[in-house]
Order: structure tokens, then sequence, then C-alpha cells
């Protein structure tokens, strides 16, 4: 079965440094999807960033960046330069290439300090 | 162009009676699918539905909760009987025909269902 895994369930940070979310996955499969959404507490769903398992070289999208080891089916989220805006629940998410059924995380909480 | 519009926002029922969810895809997109988040949990697929018919529903309880996808109007989840166990947040995506989910999914805002 496929699963998603976030072994963080909270993780702080102080404005303006960098923290490092993590995620862990297991499939059989060798085509599929990664992406992380936000999850503030207005409750709406956003994407953050998504990564193509074919692709060697790692998504960035301006302070966001990931790390995919595709070996050790691992995907974090580095996030520079925090803002107190970056707050919220983050959610590791993955899809088989050709399916519709994401799969989710259970979430890690980010806390940003000031 | 407005999103994936879902209503009510916060819906509260008591045990026994009926919820009904409602979720409007953007525009162009005949393409719904329904995930259910508990507290502290992530989402979880319950099913999915293109207009008029429901593709996948192997996300869904087997009793009290129906999907559908009319051909006018929203897609509307509904849940009878309600017990304390069904209180979380419904959450509705929509994607056009012809693209493959895996380019982006677009959630709308959800739905905070609380049985007392």
């Amino acid at each position: 079965a496929q699963t998603v895994t976030q072994s963080q369930p909270e993780m702080s940070v102080q404005e303006a440094e960098t923290v490092t979310l993590s995620c862990t996955y297991d499939t059989s499969e060798s085509d599929y999807y990664l992406f992380w959404y936000k999850q503030p507490p207005s409750r709406q769903m956003i994407l953050v960033i998504r990564q193509e398992a074919y692709k060697q070289q790692n998504a960035t999208e301006n302070r966001f960046s990931v790390n995919f080891q595709k070996a050790a089916k691992s995907f974090s989220l580095k996030i520079s330069d925090s803002q107190l805006g970056d707050a919220a629940m983050y959610f590791c998410a993955f899809i088989d290439s050709g399916t519709y059924k994401y799969i989710f995380g259970t979430g890690t909480r980010l806390k940003v300090l000031a | 162009n407005a999103g994936v519009m879902q209503n009510p926002r916060h819906l509260v029922r008591r045990r026994g009676q009926e919820a009904r969810l409602r979720c409007s895809p953007m525009k162009g997109h005949s393409h719904v699918y329904w995930y259910r988040q508990l507290p502290e949990e992530g989402l979880k697929f319950m099913v999915y539905l293109q207009k008029e018919n429901i593709i996948d529903e192997s996300g869904m309880p087997k009793e009290r909760f129906s999907a559908e996808f009319p051909k006018e109007g929203p897609s509307i989840l509904r849940i009878q009987q309600v017990v304390r166990g069904d209180s979380a947040a419904y959450f509705c995506a929509s994607s056009p025909e012809g693209q493959p989910v895996d380019e982006k999914l677009f959630f709308g805002s959800g739905t905070q269902l609380s049985v007392l």
C-alpha cells in the first residue's frame, strides 16, 4: 500500500531563519508526483511546490525548495527566510501518474517565532 | 474565474440528523473529488465523480454516505443520521476534463461539520 509519512507533528523556526520539513513515502511505482500543500487557519489548501519523480532536479519556488531523494523515497521541504505568514500546517502528498487519488501525510504544524 | 466553492463553511448537526455539503467546481471543470480530514490527520480520498457518474467511491463509508454530481447544479455529499465520528472537514476538489490531476488539484476551502 502506498503511504506518506510525516514524522514531525510540529516544528518551530525563528523569523528569517531556515527550516526543513521531512516527508517519506512508500510506493512500488516509478512514475509519480509529489507535492507540498500549505493549510493556514483559513483551511484553504494551497499548493506550495510540485515535483515529478522522473526529474532529478529539485523543484524550487522562490523561498521554497525540495530535497528529493528518489532511492531513499524522501521528499523534504526547505523554507528559507521564514516569514510569519508561513505559519501553517504543511502536508506532503503523493499521486501515481495516471491515477487520481492523492495520498496525504498527517501534516506538520509550523510555527514561526518573531 | 471563481475557484472551487463549498458551502456551507460550517455546519452543525445533532446526532441523527442529515448533513448536506455542496461543492461547485471551477468553471469548466467536470471532475469532482471529495476528501475528508479528521482532526489532526491528513486528507483522505472519499469519492470521485464526473457529471451524472460516480467513478470511484472506494473511500466512502459503506453506510449513511452518498454523493452525486448532477447534470445541473453542484455536487452534493450527503451524510444521513450523522454521528459524532463524522465530525471533520470535508474538502471538495475539481479538475478539468482531459487534464491529469497530477498537474494540480484545485481545492475548495472545505466544510467543517460538527456533530453535537
